[in-house]
């Protein structure tokens, strides 16, 4: 039973466009929901995170919205840069527990 | 250290060997989590630990996964007799509370012939 989904699966962005991936829960529990970065080789890297309070959170190129009655939650990266190609990873975690509940990943593909 | 460090990089073990894989938290973090990465993609919750508690276990494997975190020692991820299935890159993160941000580490890439 798969608690976080997302999609799509790839992505293919031209530079400068605007790329946007969503994630889908079920627990209603769920109370923190992050995305990480990770690049070939590396550990994921914590990019924005947001909780169900508020709608939307932006830091920079990176915004996430957050639909608490559709259980959904996406990631838009503004003006998308080559360097932004890495796979990218929705995850949720429970008031009650450490756990962070990973989606199956988005690689994004920034073309020059 | 100002990163989680995880060693080795790279193990290879046969079938039926044992495993062990090393973790340093970041200094002044008191929270140390282990997961697993396979098919490249899919992450699963190990385990994690207050200290030198465990906090959380519910999906570490209990037959032959066994984690610890002692004082003044990095904390360690085990396997017994490893099966092909465990392949797999392993991280450890670490986090100041057990409610904030999560930071990993490189990952320990697991490799069962």
């Amino acid at each position: 039973q798969q608690q976080v989904k997302q999609s799509p699966q790839s992505l293919i962005v031209q530079k400068g466009g605007i790329s946007i991936i969503n994630c889908a829960y079920e627990n209603t529990a769920f109370d923190y929901f992050p995305w990480y970065q990770q690049f070939p080789g590396k550990g994921p890297a914590l990019l924005i995170a947001i909780r169900p309070d508020v709608s939307e959170k932006k830091e920079g190129r990176f915004t996430i919205s957050f639909n608490k009655s559709a259980k959904q939650f996406s990631l838009h990266i503004m003006d998308s840069q080559p360097g932004d190609s890495a796979t990218y990873f929705c995850a949720a975690r429970g008031q009650a527990g450490t756990a962070l509940i990973f989606g199956k990943g988005t690689t994004l593909s920034v073309s020059s | 250290g100002e990163e989680v460090a995880q060693t080795p990089k790279h193990l290879v073990r046969g079938e039926g060997q044992k495993a062990k894989l090393y973790c340093a938290p970041i200094k002044g973090h008191s929270y140390v989590f282990w997961y697993q990465q396979v098919l490249k993609n899919e992450f699963k919750f190990l385990i994690s630990f207050q200290n030198e508690n465990v906090f959380d276990e519910t999906g570490m494997p209990k037959e032959r996964f066994s984690a610890k975190c002692l004082p003044n020692s990095p904390c360690s991820l085990e396997i017994q007799a490893t099966k092909l299935e465990d392949s797999a890159v392993y991280f450890c993160a670490s986090s100041p509370g057990w409610r904030e941000t999560q930071y990993f580490g490189p990952g320990t890439r697991l490799l069962v012939l």
